[in-house]
């Protein structure tokens, strides 16, 4: 099984702020990977898929990098509605493996 | 625009087995471009992927429930199901149901029911 290890697991920013969430396989993945962002209450909504592709109507302050073993979401500037829990998927094989997620809270 | 919308008890006794269906709608299910799975989140805890299934019928279980497991789809009515026999309270957990691209031109396909709390409990 392909493990994936996100960091950091929690994180306190500011609004405006930058912030970078990596992902970690365990084996190469290729691109085969997708960044969620998860509110209270809701399912998760895919930001990022194919590792650096924006999916239709999300915003373009999210972007997405990585090929084979790491990966990274960043947030060029965050904004008050993108404090929530982040999750990468890799579906490069089974079984599908999500990393453990990442809160983003108001500093 | 496709929906998917998950169907089932809320309760499910200790040793029994849990069922729920995910209908599809707003698009036809039967399609090489994509693949319907379930994933589920423990109250508190993460997302785990629990299987998908394929149009051509093929289904693919997370090792840790495998032996509990069933995901089958009906095409005639849009639907695709879960079964999870033999539960305890660590299967308590909103389920939900979700589309995927299963081709490189449907990458982009990614559609999730809004979920559903499922209670172990006698």
């Amino acid at each position: 099984d392909i493990q994936m290890t996100q960091s950091p697991s929690s994180l306190s920013a500011s609004v405006g702020d930058r912030v970078t969430i990596t992902c970690r396989a365990s084996q190469g993945i290729r691109n085969d990977l997708g960044w969620y962002q998860q509110k209270p209450g809701k399912a998760p909504k895919r930001l990022i898929y194919a590792a650096s592709s924006l999916q239709s109507g999300v915003p373009s302050r999210f972007s997405g990098r990585g090929s084979g073993t790491e990966f990274t979401l960043t947030i060029s500037s965050l904004q008050p509605e993108d404090f929530a829990t982040y999750y990468c998927l890799q579906h490069n094989s089974y079984p599908l493996t999500f990393g453990g997620g990442t809160k983003v809270e108001i500093k | 625009q496709l929906q998917l919308q998950e169907s089932g008890p809320g309760l499910v006794k200790p040793s029994e087995t849990l069922s729920l269906t995910c209908t599809v709608s707003g698009d036809s299910i039967i399609s090489s471009s994509y693949y319907w799975g379930w994933i589920r989140q423990p109250p508190g805890k993460g997302l785990e992927w629990i299987g998908s299934i394929y149009d051509s019928g093929s289904t693919y279980y997370n090792p840790s429930l495998r032996s509990r497991l069933t995901i089958s789809v009906d095409t005639s009515k849009k639907q695709f199901s879960l079964r999870l026999s033999s539960v305890t309270a660590a299967d308590t957990a909103v389920y939900y149901c979700a589309g995927f691209g299963a081709l490189v031109a449907a990458a982009s396909f990614d559609y999730w029911g809004q979920g559903t709390l499922v209670i172990v409990s006698s």
